[in-house]
C-alpha cells in the first residue's frame, strides 16, 4: 500500500514551457486535491475533485488545469509556466466522508 | 486576508517540557479543525482534530483545545520529544460547494532541544 505518490519529485522549467504533474493513490479515495506551498504561507488549494470525471476550482486555480479520468489518478497541468508558479506542489486524497486528507511527498517545481 | 493564522513562525522547547502551538481563525463558518505535522521533504501527515462542538480532544501526548468565542485553538504536546521537531500546520474546514475544503495556516517550526 503506497498511499499517495507524486511524479516527478523535482522539475525545472523555462518560462512558457508546459508540464503535467501526476498524482496517484491506491486507497480507493473519492476526493483528491492539489495544493501549492510557498515560503511563509500555508498550503493553498488549487483544484480538487470529488470523484472520477469531476473537477472544481480551489483558492488559486489560475494558470492550472486538472483532469481526473481515472479514480486513482489526478493530473495537474501547467500550459505555460511562469516564475510565479515556482513552488512545492502537494497532492492529497480523502475518503470523502471525513476531513482527514492524506498527502503525497510533494513535487518541487522551479520555473526560470 | 488570511483566515487561519499561526503568528509564531518558530518555537524552541526543551525535551520533556510542554510545547504549546497556537492558531487563530476569523471565519465563523469553520466547524472542524485539524493539526498536521510536516517533516522536511515529506508531505504533511494528520496529527489530531477537533469538532467545533467540543472544546478539547486528547490523543496520547497530543491535546487540542478549542475556544470558539475567541476563535482560537492550540496544540499541546506533553512531554515534548526530539522526534516532535517538525513544522506544524493548523487547518480549518468548512463546506464549500461540493466538498469540505481545508484552509491552512502558515505553519510553526517546532524544535525540541535534547
Amino acid at each position: 500500500n503506497a498511499g499517495v505518490t507524486q511524479t516527478p519529485k523535482f522539475r525545472v522549467l523555462k518560462t512558457g514551457q508546459s508540464m503535467t504533474l501526476l498524482c496517484a493513490q491506491d486507497m480507493n479515495h473519492e476526493y483528491m486535491y492539489w495544493y501549492r506551498q510557498d515560503p511563509g504561507m500555508g498550503l493553498r488549494l488549487i483544484h480538487y475533485s470529488v470523484g472520477e470525471g469531476t473537477t472544481a476550482k480551489g483558492e488559486v486555480p489560475d494558470g492550472y488545469n486538472v483532469s481526473r479520468l481515472k479514480k486513482q489518478n489526478f493530473l495537474l497541468g501547467l500550459e505555460s509556466a511562469a516564475p510565479s508558479q515556482t513552488s512545492v506542489y502537494f497532492c492529497a486524497s480523502s475518503p470523502g466522508t471525513t476531513d482527514t486528507q492524506y498527502f503525497g511527498p510533494g513535487t518541487r517545481l522551479t520555473v526560470l | 486576508d488570511q483566515q487561519v493564522k499561526q503568528n509564531s513562525p518558530s518555537l524552541s522547547v526543551q525535551e520533556g517540557r510542554i510545547s504549546i502551538l497556537n492558531c487563530d481563525y476569523t471565519n465563523s463558518m469553520f466547524d472542524y479543525f485539524l493539526w498536521y505535522k510536516k517533516y522536511p521533504a515529506e508531505g504533511p501527515t494528520f496529527l489530531i482534530s477537533i469538532s467545533s462542538i467540543k472544546d478539547k480532544n486528547e490523543d496520547g501526548r497530543f491535546t487540542v483545545f478549542l475556544n470558539k468565542s475567541a476563535k482560537h485553538l492550540s496544540l499541546h504536546i506533553v512531554p515534548s520529544q526530539p522526534g516532535d521537531s517538525a513544522v506544524y500546520f493548523c487547518a480549518a474546514s468548512a463546506l464549500s460547494g461540493s466538498a469540505r475544503q481545508l484552509t491552512f495556516g502558515s505553519g510553526t517550526q517546532l524544535t525540541v532541544l535534547p
